[in-house]
């Protein structure tokens, strides 16, 4: 089955950190450029990020609003692309989603989401 | 404040058509045939509808149909069905710069 698990969200305060994951099965994952969007709760979707693949050196991107503090990673051997989020701001609290770029500059394949909630 | 335009909502009856429009600018979807557009259901994840502006992916309806004039961008769905009540996103390249921005969301309610 084709599929992307998110996990390792959670409650974090102000300034803190956390690493989501994002576990992909049933495709080849090493060609497929990863991306991560989120969306508070009652508002639309925002891109956040994306990694590459290794025939692209893992170049990375990221939106305006987290640069400097997001970083996406991947592990080939483990199938699973990562999210290290750091200075976290209450802005950042929302669902983060992982989904996969099929080489259309399109996403077709989402994962559930996993809850970020930056809170005091 | 979303990067991409869209009405905050739509309706239209069973069976009806209706079209979402989805306003960017020359930077992005007037610059690339690079627009998506995503379904989503209350607590779920987006779907896929739409990519490089009209191609459906397998498995989808082929009453859902996108174009695009200029910097405008639009989701048209025909014979519309209880089911296809949702939201709906557009998604845009918008360069090396900027990457990629998505529309505010267009809530469809089928009455």
């Amino acid at each position: 089955e084709v599929q992307l698990v998110e996990s390792g969200g959670g409650l974090v305060q102000p300034g803190g950190s956390l690493k989501l994951s994002c576990a992909a099965s049933g495709f080849t994952f090493s060609g497929s450029p990863m991306h991560w969007v989120r969306q508070a709760s009652g508002k639309g979707l925002e891109w956040v990020g994306r990694i590459r693949s290794k025939a692209d050196s893992y170049a990375t991107a990221y939106a305006a609003s987290v640069k400097g503090r997001f970083t996406i990673s991947r592990d080939e051997s483990k199938n699973t692309a990562y999210l290290q989020m750091n200075s976290l701001k209450i802005e950042d609290t929302a669902v983060y989603y992982c989904t996969r770029d099929f080489g259309y500059n399109a996403f077709d394949i989402w994962g559930q989401g996993t809850m970020v909630a930056v809170s005091s | 404040q979303s990067a991409l335009t869209q009405p905050a909502s739509v309706s239209g009856s069973p069976g009806q058509s209706i079209t979402i429009s989805c306003t960017g600018t020359n930077s992005d979807v007037g610059s690339y045939n690079l627009v998506s557009w995503y379904q989503q259901h209350p607590g779920k994840a987006p779907k896929l509808m739409i990519y490089e502006g009209s191609d459906r992916p397998s498995g989808v309806s082929n009453r859902f149909s996108g174009s695009k004039s200029g910097n405008t961008a639009s989701l048209t769905i025909s014979g519309l069905q209880v089911e296809d009540e949702a939201d709906y996103y557009c998604c845009s390249y918008a360069g090396s710069t900027t990457f990629w921005v998505f529309g505010g969301g267009t809530k469809l309610t089928v009455l």
